[in-house]
């Protein structure tokens, strides 16, 4: 039983298509986040909702679409698919609160063609 | 610019060893600190953390200590296990930063039977 889902695993498609990933936890947590792990290695954040109201967003292009249809999932869709969205995506979840720790789903390896 | 750095990229021990996790901030508003441990083709997972307030956090085999004068944590793991063998990510957090985490790079430390 899986705390912190996220499908699919990996992701190859061709530059300019729209993609979505999908993440869902039963963990019961209030709040749930995008990080993107890029070449260089750094996780960094890109949204976190909190009962599925948009509480971070990041510097981040406009071609990607957070969508949180209930507190326990939260979906991430790009459209217009670059080169440099290739990536490695985390889905995590936490109580809520600064220190609360993350949870992280396993990852999305996104390889744009 | 990087306000959490792990200028190790890897750190080699012996079994039974001390291992010995070194990160360093810039950014003098944080002031609570996580480390996740992350294994190939999974999401990180919350190890330990130390608020400011503190300058020592033990948990079993993992303590974190605190420099806030040097900007400057580190992790001790003893004794090593070859099971310890995981990339270690060390985060961040500012007062009045909401819930954004802040990662390093990591430092993949291999534990040596």
């Amino acid at each position: 039983d899986t705390a912190v889902s996220q499908t699919p695993k990996y992701l190859v498609t061709q530059m300019g298509n729209d993609k979505s990933i999908k993440c869902e936890q039963n963990l019961g947590h209030d709040t749930m986040y995008w990080y993107k792990q890029d070449s260089k290695k750094f996780l960094k954040i890109m949204f976190s909702y909190n009962n599925k109201e948009l509480i971070i967003n990041e510097t981040v292009p406009n071609r990607f679409s957070p969508k949180s249809p209930d507190k326990a999932h939260l979906n991430l869709h790009i459209n217009s698919l670059e080169l440099g969205d290739s990536a490695v995506y985390f889905c995590a979840s936490s109580q809520g609160g600064r220190n609360s720790p993350l949870h992280f789903g396993n990852g999305t390896r996104l390889t744009v063609t | 610019d990087q306000q959490v750095k792990q200028n190790s990229p890897s750190l080699s021990v012996q079994e039974g060893r001390i291992s010995i996790l070194n990160c360093d901030y810039t950014n003098s508003m944080f002031d609570y600190f996580l480390w996740y441990k992350k294994y190939p083709a999974e999401g990180p997972t919350f190890l330990i953390s130390i608020s400011s307030i503190k300058d020592k956090n033990e948990d079993g085999r993992f303590t974190v200590f605190l420099n806030k004068s040097a900007k400057h944590l580190s992790l001790h793991i003893v004794p090593s296990q070859p099971g310890d063998s995981a990339v270690y990510f060390c985060a961040a957090s500012a007062l009045g930063g909401s819930e954004k985490l802040v990662f390093g790079k990591g430092t993949k430390l291999t534990v040596n039977p």
